[in-house]
């Protein structure tokens, strides 16, 4: 167990609706990171927030969206969703200084029909 | 996109045997870090090794680098079934962004 705690685990859904993913990183870790796997593209970093604060950004798209509240716990809102935002959508978080060694949830898997 | 490429793809050997896999990436880096993934589940941190270092050994574990040819390998052995996962290189340049490669798909048969 990594610490990270993810939910909900499995999400199905239809075109154009928007979902909520939320993130509890380890006791301790100030950042949080979202990543999304899908088999053609891989491992793709979303976004990074470090103690309530946007600290990275990578290929996340306009129709998406995250968060992290004063108790460090975060949320990613997907809207409008298409197809091809069906994936795994990974939560993980570091203590955010120094090595960045990270630990990941068990994921949340979107399903988009 | 990716930063780094692992080879092979996709790896199949003899419990027991030696595992080696590689990556490859395109611009300097701070550290590289290896995870592993079994099917579905979430990426697990196996080890880190700095920029300046060479060679680091965890258990059945041992990594490489070479920052002038910008490559990692993973050597895993005495395989066992539980080594069966998908294996990530992930590197960073400084910042606390990882960007993952490709991954590598172990099979051990028993």
């Amino acid at each position: 167990d990594s610490g990270v705690t993810q939910t909900p685990k499995h999400l199905i859904t239809a075109t154009g609706q928007r979902v909520t993913l939320r993130c509890s990183p380890r006791s301790g870790d100030l950042s949080v990171y979202w990543y999304q796997q899908s088999l053609d593209q891989g491992l793709q970093f979303l976004i990074q927030y470090y103690n309530g604060e946007e600290r990275a950004k990578g290929n996340i798209l306009e129709r998406f969206s995250a968060q992290q509240f004063p108790d460090l716990h975060s949320e990613l809102n997907l809207s409008s969703l298409e197809l091809g935002d069906s994936a795994l959508y990974f939560c993980a978080s570091s203590v955010g200084q120094g090595q960045n060694i990270q630990y990941f949830g068990a994921g949340t898997r979107l399903s988009v029909l | 996109s990716q930063q780094g490429e692992e080879d092979p793809q996709a790896l199949s050997i003899q419990e027991g045997e030696n595992a080696t896999m590689n990556c490859s990436y395109k611009t300097s880096i701070n550290n590289l870090q290896w995870y592993r993934q079994n099917s579905g589940r979430g990426l697990v941190h196996l080890i880190l090794i700095r920029s300046n270092e060479r060679e680091k050994h965890s258990g059945r574990l041992r990594v490489t680098l070479d920052t002038s040819k910008k490559s990692s390998s993973l050597l895993i052995t005495a395989s066992r079934a539980a080594d069966t996962a998908s294996y990530f290189c992930a590197t960073d340049r400084g910042g606390q962004k990882l960007t993952f490669g490709t991954g590598t798909r172990l099979t051990i048969i028993p």
